[in-house]
C-alpha cells in the first residue's frame, strides 16, 4: 500500500524568509504524481503545486517550488520570501495512475508564518 | 475554472436527524467524486469514493449504512449522514475530479454539529 509521510507535525518561518517542508512517500509504482495542498484556517483545501513523476525537472509557482528526488522518494516543498498569508496546513498528497485518482494524503505539517 | 461548491457550509442539529450534504461541480464534469472526514487537526480521511450512475466504494471501516452516497449526475453527489449522533460530528469535505490525473478540486467543507 502507498504511504505518504510528513516528518514535520509544525514548522515556523519569519517573514520574508525560506522554509522546506518535507514529504516521503513509499510506493512500488513508477507513474505516479504528487501533489501539495494548502489548508488555511477557512479549511478549503487549494491545490499549491503538482508533479508528474515521469518529468525530471522540479516543478515551480511562483514562490512555490518542490526538489523532487524519485530514487529516495522524497517530495519537499520550498516556499520563498514567506507571507503572513502563508501560514495553513500544508498537505502532501499521491496518486497513481490506475488508482482512480484516489488521493494518498500524509497527516500535515503547520506552518507558522512570524511578522 | 473547476469549482465545486459544498452546500451546507454549517449545520447544527439534534441526535437523530438526517443531514444531507451537497457536492456540485460548477463548470466541468466529475466523473468522480470522493468524500472525506477531517477531525480537528488530523489529515483527511477518504470516506468513499463515488462514480456517476454506480454504487460507491466505501473504505474500510466506513460504514454504508450510515453514510449513503449518491452519485445521480455528472455534476452532483450527496452524502447523507443518517441518524447522526454526536460521534458524527465533523469536518466533510468533497472533492471532484474531470478524468483521470487531473488534480482533484475540493468543496469548501461542512462542519457538521450534532447536539
Amino acid at each position: 500500500a502507498q504511504t505518504v509521510t510528513q516528518s514535520q507535525p509544525e514548522m515556523s518561518v519569519q517573514e520574508a524568509e525560506t522554509v522546506t517542508l518535507s514529504c516521503t512517500y513509499d510506493t512500488s509504482e513508477s507513474d505516479y504524481y504528487l501533489f501539495w495542498y494548502k489548508q488555511p484556517p477557512s479549511r478549503q483545501m487549494i491545490l499549491v503545486i503538482r508533479q508528474e513523476a515521469y518529468k525530471q525537472q522540479n516543478a515551480t509557482e511562483n514562490r512555490f517550488s518542490v526538489n523532487f528526488q524519485k530514487a529516495a522518494k522524497s517530495f519537499s516543498l520550498k516556499i520563498s520570501d514567506s507571507q503572513l498569508g502563508d501560514a495553513a496546513m500544508y498537505f502532501c498528497a499521491y496518486v497513481y495512475n490506475n488508482a482512480g485518482n484516489m488521493l494518498t494524503f500524509g497527516g500535515g505539517t503547520r506552518l507558522m508564518v512570524k511578522p | 475554472g473547476a469549482v465545486v461548491s459544498q452546500h451546507p457550509s454549517w449545520v447544527i442539529c439534534k441526535s437523530g436527524t438526517s443531514v444531507k450534504i451537497e457536492c456540485r461541480s460548477l463548470d466541468f464534469q466529475a466523473t468522480t467524486m470522493f468524500w472525506y472526514r477531517q477531525f480537528p487537526k488530523q489529515s483527511l480521511m477518504l470516506m468513499a469514493t463515488s462514480n456517476e450512475g454506480s454504487k460507491a466504494t466505501y473504505e474500510q471501516g466506513v460504514e454504508k449504512d450510515k453514510f449513503l452516497i449518491n452519485h445521480a449526475s455528472l455534476t452532483l453527489s450527496t452524502l447523507t449522514v443518517t441518524s447522526a449522533h454526536p460521534e458524527d460530528s465533523s469536518f466533510y469535505i468533497c472533492s471532484a475530479s474531470s478524468q483521470i490525473n487531473q488534480p482533484q478540486h475540493f468543496g469548501d467543507g461542512t462542519r457538521l454539529s450534532i447536539l
